[in-house]
C-alpha cells in the first residue's frame, strides 16, 4: 500500500554539486511525473514519461534530467544544482490520466 | 499551452459558511479538470474530478461546476470544518482516452477555516 515512494525526503546541496532524487510507484501506472512547487507559484511539470522508454519536457526542464530506468521507477538529475532550484519535488504517477497520485515530496536546499 | 489562472489565493471563513475557489483555463482542448488539496507537509491529494461533459459533480460537502463555453471550473465547500483547512489546488489538460496528459496546474488557494 505504499503508492508513490520519494527519496530523499530533504537534502542540502553546495552550489554546483549533482545528486538524483528517487522515485518509485507500486500502482503499475504508466505515467510518471515531476512537479517542483514553489510558493506562490504552484506546482510546475519538470519533465513527464508517458510510458516505460519514454520522456518528455515540462513547463520548466532547464537544469533537470530524467531517466525512466523501468515501469516502476521515474528519477529526476541535477547535474549542477544552483540556488534556484531550491523548492519542493513532488514525483507523481497516473494511469490514463484518471487522477494523479504523489508522493510525500523532497524538500531541497541549495546554498 | 495550457495555462490555468486560480483565485482566491487565500481564503478565510468561518467554520459552516460555504467556501468557493475559482479557475480558468485557456486552452478549448482541455477536457479534464481535477482538483486536488495539499495538506501541510503532504503530497497533494485528488478530491474530485471532472469532465467536459459533465457540468456539476458532486461528493457529500464538495462540488465541482464546469462552464466550458466561459472556460472556468469551481469547487464549492459546504459546511467547512477546520480539517478543511489546507492548500487547494485546480488543473486542466487534455485526456485523451488512453494518451497520457500532462496536468497544468493553478497557483493554489490556502483555505483557513476559523472554529
Amino acid at each position: 500500500n505504499a503508492g508513490v515512494t520519494q527519496t530523499p525526503k530533504f537534502q542540502v546541496l553546495k552550489t554546483g554539486q549533482s545528486m538524483t532524487l528517487q522515485c518509485a510507484q507500486d500502482m503499475n501506472h504508466n505515467s510518471m511525473y515531476w512537479y517542483r512547487q514553489d510558493p506562490g507559484m504552484g506546482l510546475r511539470l519538470i519533465y513527464y514519461s508517458a510510458s516505460e522508454g519514454t520522456t518528455d519536457k515540462g513547463e520548466v526542464p532547464n537544469g533537470y534530467n530524467v531517466s525512466r530506468l523501468n515501469k516502476r521507477e521515474f528519477s529526476l538529475r541535477l547535474e549542477s544544482a544552483a540556488p534556484s532550484q531550491t523548492s519542493v519535488y513532488f514525483c507523481a504517477s497516473s494511469t490514463n490520466n484518471y487522477g494523479y497520485t504523489f508522493g510525500s515530496g523532497t524538500r531541497l536546499t541549495v546554498v | 499551452g495550457e495555462n490555468v489562472e486560480q483565485h482566491p489565493s487565500t481564503l478565510s471563513v468561518q467554520e459552516g459558511d460555504s467556501a468557493v475557489i475559482k479557475c480558468t483555463y485557456s486552452d478549448s482542448a482541455s477536457n479534464y479538470f481535477p482538483w486536488y488539496k495539499q495538506e501541510l507537509g503532504k503530497g497533494p491529494q485528488l478530491i474530485i474530478d471532472i469532465r467536459s461533459n459533465v457540468g456539476e459533480k458532486k461528493d457529500q460537502r464538495i462540488a465541482v461546476t464546469l462552464n466550458k463555453t466561459a472556460k472556468h471550473f469551481s469547487l464549492h465547500i459546504t459546511e467547512t470544518q477546520p480539517e478543511d483547512s489546507a492548500v487547494y489546488f485546480c488543473a486542466g489538460g487534455v485526456d485523451y482516452g488512453g494518451a497520457t496528459n500532462k496536468l497544468i496546474f493553478g497557483t493554489g488557494t490556502l483555505l483557513a477555516v476559523q472554529p
